[in-house]
Formats: C-alpha cells, structure tokens, sequence
C-alpha cells in the first residue's frame, strides 16, 4: 500500500532560520507528491506539489524536490518566519486514488 | 483551483444527536471527499461523495453514522449521526477537479460532542 513518513514534531526554530522538514514515501505506482500547510484555526491549503521525478515544488519561499531514488520529497525554506508558524503534511496520490498524509509537523517561529 | 465553502463553520453538540455538514465548490468538479481530522492528529478519508450514486466509504466507516449526498456536481453533505463526544473532530471537504490531480480542501467544521 501507500504511505507516508514524516519528520516527527514539534519543531521550533528561530525567526530567519534554515528549515527542513523531512518526508519520505513508500508507493504502489508513480505518486504525485504534496506539500499542505494548515495554519491555526484554519483549514488545509496546497502549499506545493510535484508530480514527477526531479520536479520542484515551490511557493512563499518553500521548496521540495520529488526524488524517486530515495523515495523523499523534503521541504525547505531558507529563512523562516513567524508567519510560517503552522502544522505541514506531507502527502501523496496515486492516479486519481485518495491522498494519503504523513502525521504532519507542528512548526513554530520565535521571533 | 476552487473556492470552497463548509456550513457550519463550528458547532457544539450534545451526544445522541445529529449534525449535517454542507460543503459548497464555486465550480463543478469530478471528485468530492469527506475527511475527519481528530484532535492532534492527521486526516483519515471518511468516503468519496459520488454524484448520482452512493457514496464510497473507507475501512472503518459505515453509511449509517457518515450518510452522504451528493446532489449536483458542486454541493454535498455529510450527516454525522447519533453523536458521541470521540465524534469531536474537524471534518473537511475535499475536492479534485478533472486531470488535475490535485484536492483542494474547504475551511472545515469544528464539531465538539459534549
């Protein structure tokens, strides 16, 4: 089956810090890959997604690089900030088959 | 993308009784889900809301506590019946557009069973 593994939280980093969260996967097929972010109190949103081997996902500064040879799709920002404060799942899709999430990361900025 | 809205927002309930979510997409789409998210936790797929049909449900979901309709192509619901309070929980909607392979989810319903 599908699943999904992801870096355990919580994490908490300074304002400007270099942030990865780590995610790698186990598919039956060719996955596409997802980033979502859920901020406090809200729902969830795509933050970024890629779809086959060697893509980069990026938005708001965020990146992830589907790599099939080691099955991960970790994402990564350069300088974090408080705004990013949020719980990020990583997840994925086979075909038009249901979306499979890791258990998420709660990520927290100081200022 | 879509712009998708879910009715009510939050809702506190007493136990035994039933609530029926709506989830509204600005735009019709294929693929139409319903997700659970307990406190702490991840989302686990309740079923897939099929137009003109029943619904799909995952292990571990029955029809009878998650009865769902789907009516058109952009609106669906989700009855959470005879309430207890492992009920409370976020409940998001979820939808795909054709060849997009991509779900985009609605705000979600904060539901607390006292």
């Amino acid at each position: 089956g599908n699943s999904v593994t992801q870096m355990e939280g919580p994490v908490t980093l300074s304002e400007e810090a270099f942030l990865t969260i780590n995610c790698t996967y186990t598919a039956t097929g060719y996955p596409s890959l997802f980033w979502y972010v859920q901020y406090p109190g809200e729902g969830l949103q795509l933050l970024l997604k890629a779809t086959k081997a060697d893509d980069k996902g990026s938005n708001k500064g965020f990146e992830a690089t589907y790599r099939k040879e080691t099955t991960s799709f970790h994402l990564e920002k350069g300088s974090v900030q408080v705004s990013d404060s949020a719980v990020y799942f990583c997840a994925l899709s086979v075909g038009n088959e249901k979306l499979t999430f890791g258990t998420g990361t709660r990520l927290t900025i100081i200022p | 993308s879509a712009v998708i809205s879910q009715k009510p927002s939050r809702d506190i309930c007493q136990r035994g009784t039933s609530l029926t979510i709506q989830c509204q997409v600005d735009s019709q789409v294929t693929m139409m889900f319903w997700y659970r998210q307990q406190p702490g936790q991840s989302l686990t797929l309740i079923a897939t809301a099929n137009q003109g049909s029943e619904a799909t449900y995952e292990s571990g979901f029955v029809i009878d506590k998650f009865p769902i309709s789907r009516p058109n192509l952009t609106f669906s619901t989700l009855t959470v019946s005879n309430m207890s309070p492992e009920d409370s929980s976020i409940y998001l909607c979820s939808v795909e557009k054709a060849r997009q392979e991509t779900q985009y989810f609605g705000p979600g319903t904060r539901l607390l069973v006292l």
